[in-house]
Formats: structure tokens, C-alpha cells, sequence
């Protein structure tokens, strides 16, 4: 099973700022990688897929980057609506699909 | 607009099944498959398996192996997540979301992708 790490396991951040989640797998996942949000209360929303394709109508100020076994989420000036926990997902390999175990953005 | 709506919460005592409907809207419901992911409170997301809605063939992560069956009706464009031999752990907020890959064009043993859009989700309570 590929084993998915994220970095850091939480944060806090201002209005405005640029964070950068992290993303790690065990082993080479050729940018089969997707990152979702999620809000207390509700089902993961997908924001990124293949890595770095923006899904349709989510703001341009997140984007995602990477290769091989590290991958990145980055949400440039941060809005009230972004605080959320943050999971990426590989599917280079099945099963099992695997998550990461969530970064909490908190505001600061 | 393509959207997947769950059924309620449920209650159950140890030992016995729950089955949680998925009605999918807005698109055709065979031309994809359907997934099924869980999150106990407080936890991270873990996939439970997925099923090909137009063949309904499933294939089920190992650890729930024996104990779940995913099928749907084609009639009604439900998929079914049915889970047996409940135990306190199987406490949690059970999500269905639909594949990403068109199942008319998808390769055999092509891995399905990322998933979008998902159930508002079903908390399954279990306890005595």
C-alpha cells in the first residue's frame, strides 16, 4: 500500500497570508494525486486534481505542484472561507486508495 | 447538476448490517463508477471500495473484505453500500462519491481517479 504523509498536521494563519501544505507518498506516484476540502460538517470538496489541475470554479488562489513522492498545495492570500482541513488522495495504486491524515488551517 | 444524495443516519446495535442508499442526479449513472469512503469523527477519510454502477462489479479495500457488499439499481440510480458484523469502530460518517474516469472509454485496470462530486454523507451510529 502507498502510505501518504502530510506536513504540517495543522496550522494558523492570518487573512492574507500564502500557506503551503505538503504532501509526501511512500513511493513515486507520477502526479496521481488530488486534494480536497473540507469544512466541519460536510463532505470533502475536490479543489485539485493530476497534481495541478484546477477543478472548474475553484479560485485561482489555490494551486497545486509537485512530482515523484512530494506534492504541494499552496492557497495564496488566504480568505475567511478557507479555513478548512486539507486532504490529499494518490491513485497511482489500487487498492487501496490512500488519503493523507488532513491539514488543519485555523486562523491565527 | 450532477449531485449524490444519501440516506439518514442510522442507529444499529453491535453485530448486526446497515445498508446506506447513494441516489445519483444529473448525469448518467452507468457511465461511472461510484466509491465509497468513511470518516469516523474527528478522523481522517479511509476508502471502503468502489463499484463499476454499469457492469456492478466492486472491489473492496482489504480490511472490510467479507464484511461489505457495494450494488446499485440501475432503475433508480442508487448505488447501496451494505456493511455486516458492525462494531463500535464502525462508528462514523459513511461518504458514496462519484469516479472520475467516463467508463466508456476507461482502459481495463485504469484506476479510477479523484472523486467528485461526494454524498452530503450518512452517519452510522453503532451502539447498544
Amino acid at each position: 500500500d502507498i502510505q501518504m504523509t502530510q506536513s504540517p498536521s495543522s496550522l494558523a494563519a492570518s487573512i492574507g497570508d500564502t500557506v503551503t501544505i505538503t504532501c509526501r507518498a511512500s513511493q513515486g506516484i507520477a502526479k496521481s494525486l488530488a486534494w480536497y476540502q473540507q469544512k466541519p460538517g460536510q463532505a470533502p470538496n475536490l479543489l485539485v486534481y493530476t497534481a495541478s489541475i484546477l477543478k472548474s470554479g475553484v479560485p485561482s488562489r489555490f494551486s497545486g505542484s509537485g512530482s515523484g513522492t512530494e506534492y504541494t498545495l499552496t492557497i495564496s492570500n488566504l480568505q475567511p472561507e478557507d479555513f478548512a482541513t486539507y486532504y490529499c488522495q494518490q491513485y497511482f495504486s489500487s487498492p487501496p486508495i490512500t488519503f493523507g491524515p488532513g491539514t488543519r488551517v485555523d486562523v491565527k | 447538476q450532477v449531485q449524490l444524495v444519501q440516506s439518514g443516519a442510522e442507529v444499529k446495535k453491535p453485530g448486526a448490517s446497515v445498508k446506506v442508499s447513494c441516489k445519483a442526479s444529473g448525469y448518467t449513472f452507468t457511465n461511472y463508477e461510484i466509491v465509497w469512503v468513511r470518516q469516523a469523527a474527528g478522523q481522517g477519510l479511509e476508502w471502503m471500495g468502489w463499484m463499476n454502477a454499469n457492469g456492478g462489479d466492486a472491489d473492496y479495500a482489504q480490511k472490510f473484505r467479507g464484511r461489505v457488499t457495494m450494488t446499485r439499481s440501475t432503475s433508480t440510480n442508487t448505488a447501496y453500500m451494505q456493511l455486516s458484523s458492525l462494531t463500535y469502530e464502525d462508528t462514523a460518517v459513511y461518504f458514496c462519491a462519484r469516479g472520475s474516469l467516463d467508463l466508456r472509454v476507461k482502459s481495463p485496470g485504469t484506476i479510477d481517479g479523484w472523486f467528485d462530486p461526494w454524498g452530503q454523507g450518512t452517519l452510522v451510529i453503532v451502539s447498544s
